[in-house]
């Protein structure tokens, strides 16, 4: 059975930094790309990064290029985002997700539970 | 960016009814498109995968259609377990992107 589970998240200060992770097991976490979606309070659903499954390929949204970093252990089977310069806008639950191991795959297919940053002072 | 414009935002029905939600791509994104159904406090669950493909364990009521720009979302009979938010996303290309959500009601 997949399962991603999401960690680290909590309570911080504006301008502060936090990490996340995410412990993935049922599949060869090597082989497939992971992502982060972020959801804010009472809104839609945003997606933040991507990791290729081999970590040469990063993509970022706009509004965390600069801020956050993505990365993964595929040793340990495990993906992290560090956030720094963290802005009130920034309080969401985090999410990962699995992306594809193929490109005719479909990605988005199993999600983590989610955990909560606030970003507060 | 392409951007998906899901409508209704929001939608009142009664158990029983057929419903369709709707996304407009801003391009064409062929069939790189899924449906996901959210409850609250819960994370989002796929539904529909490759605009059309029903996902394994999702109940037939469900299904989805379309190709290149526009695409549907369709309830045939609403169960009570079926009131939820609904969205799209696109991956055709970076940044994958969703549409605005419905939230789907009881009447």
């Amino acid at each position: 059975e997949v399962q991603l589970v999401e960690s680290g998240g909590g309570l911080v200060q504006p301008g502060g930094s936090l990490r996340l992770s995410c412990a993935a097991s049922g599949f060869i976490f090597s082989t497939f790309g992971m992502n982060w979606v972020r959801q804010a309070p009472g809104k839609g659903l945003e997606w933040v990064s991507y990791i290729s499954s081999g970590s040469s390929t990063i993509y970022y949204a706009d509004s965390v290029k600069g801020r956050f970093t993505i990365s993964r252990d595929n040793a340990k089977n495990s993906l992290n985002l560090q956030m720094n310069s963290l802005r009130d806008e920034d309080t969401a639950v985090y999410y990962c997700a699995r992306d594809r191991v193929v490109v005719t795959a479909t990605p988005f297919d199993y999600w983590g539970q989610g955990t909560l940053v606030t970003v507060s002072s | 960016d392409i951007q998906m414009t899901q409508s209704p935002s929001s939608l009142s029905a009664s158990v029983g009814d057929r419903v369709t939600i709707t996304c407009r791509a801003s391009q064409d994104i062929r069939d790189d498109l899924g449906w996901y159904q959210q409850k609250p406090g819960k994370a989002p669950k796929r539904l529909i995968y490759a605009a059309s493909s029903l996902e394994s364990g999702v109940p037939s009521r469900f299904s989805g259609s379309g190709s290149g720009t526009e695409f549907t979302l369709t309830i045939s009979s609403l169960q009570p377990e079926d009131f939820a938010t609904y969205y799209c996303l696109q991956h055709n290309s970076f940044p994958p992107t969703f549409g605005q959500g419905t939230r789907l009601e009881i009447k």
